[in-house]
């Protein structure tokens, strides 16, 4: 069946510094990949998205590209700043509209 | 403000009780979901609709019930509440679906505790 695997967090980094969240995934057809933001004591928030091989997603300075041979999907950011401290979901949907949740890693960024 | 608003933001409930969650969109969304999001598990799917009068189950649905009577609305009925069911539970709505461009838009979630 369709999964999503992402890195254990939390990942803890200073202000500036690079970010890499890696996300693999498995899945059946062409799926969707997807990164989702959530701040504390908030809902998700659609970060960025790519829907096919080699698609680039980027938004607010993050990206992450489509790689269908190692089905991986990884977030990445130049520049850390403390206000990007949030948990960050990999996601994908192939074949239906049901999205396919990674569990999450938590960001923390000292100032 | 256009969104996905969620009622209450917090409950707590007694084992056997039961309950219903709240969930309105303005968006004319036709998609609508309900997620739990629990620790080390991500969100996983209890029940979605993809227009008013058409529901169906996802990963977890024991134990939950919905109806979509309307566009807007979606609430979560819990049945019987057991102490499994404590929760971060979140509405998300979606005008075309997750393969839209906008992706889902989520409420900010009912915490939801049972004793």
């Amino acid at each position: 069946g369709n999964s999503v695997t992402q890195m254990e967090g939390p990942v803890t980094l200073s202000e500036e510094a690079f970010l890499t969240i890696n996300c693999t995934y498995t899945a059946t057809g062409y799926p969707s990949l997807f990164w989702y933001v959530q701040y504390p004591g908030e809902g998700l928030q659609l970060l960025l998205k790519a829907t096919k091989a080699d698609d680039k997603g980027s938004n607010k300075g993050f990206e992450a590209t489509y790689r269908k041979e190692t089905t991986s999907f990884h977030l990445e950011k130049g520049s850390v700043q403390v206000s990007d401290s949030a948990v960050y979901f990999c996601a994908l949907i192939s074949g239906t509209y049901k999205y396919i949740f990674g569990t999450g890693t938590r960001l923390k960024v000292l100032a | 403000n256009a969104g996905v608003t969620q009622t209450p933001k917090f409950q707590v409930l007694k084992t056997g009780q039961s309950m219903t969650l709240q969930c309105a969109q303005d968006m004319n969304h036709e998609y609508m979901s309900w997620y739990r999001q629990d620790p080390g598990m991500g969100l996983r799917l209890i029940h979605y609709s993809v227009g008013a009068g058409i529901t169906d189950q996802g990963e977890v649905p024991n134990g939950y019930n919905v109806s979509r009577s309307t566009t807007e609305d979606f609430p979560l009925r819990l049945l019987s509440a057991a102490p499994s069911q404590t929760s971060v539970y979140f509405c998300a709505s979606s005008y075309s679906g997750p393969r839209g461009g906008g992706g889902y838009t989520f409420g900010s979630g009912t915490r939801l505790t049972v004793v």
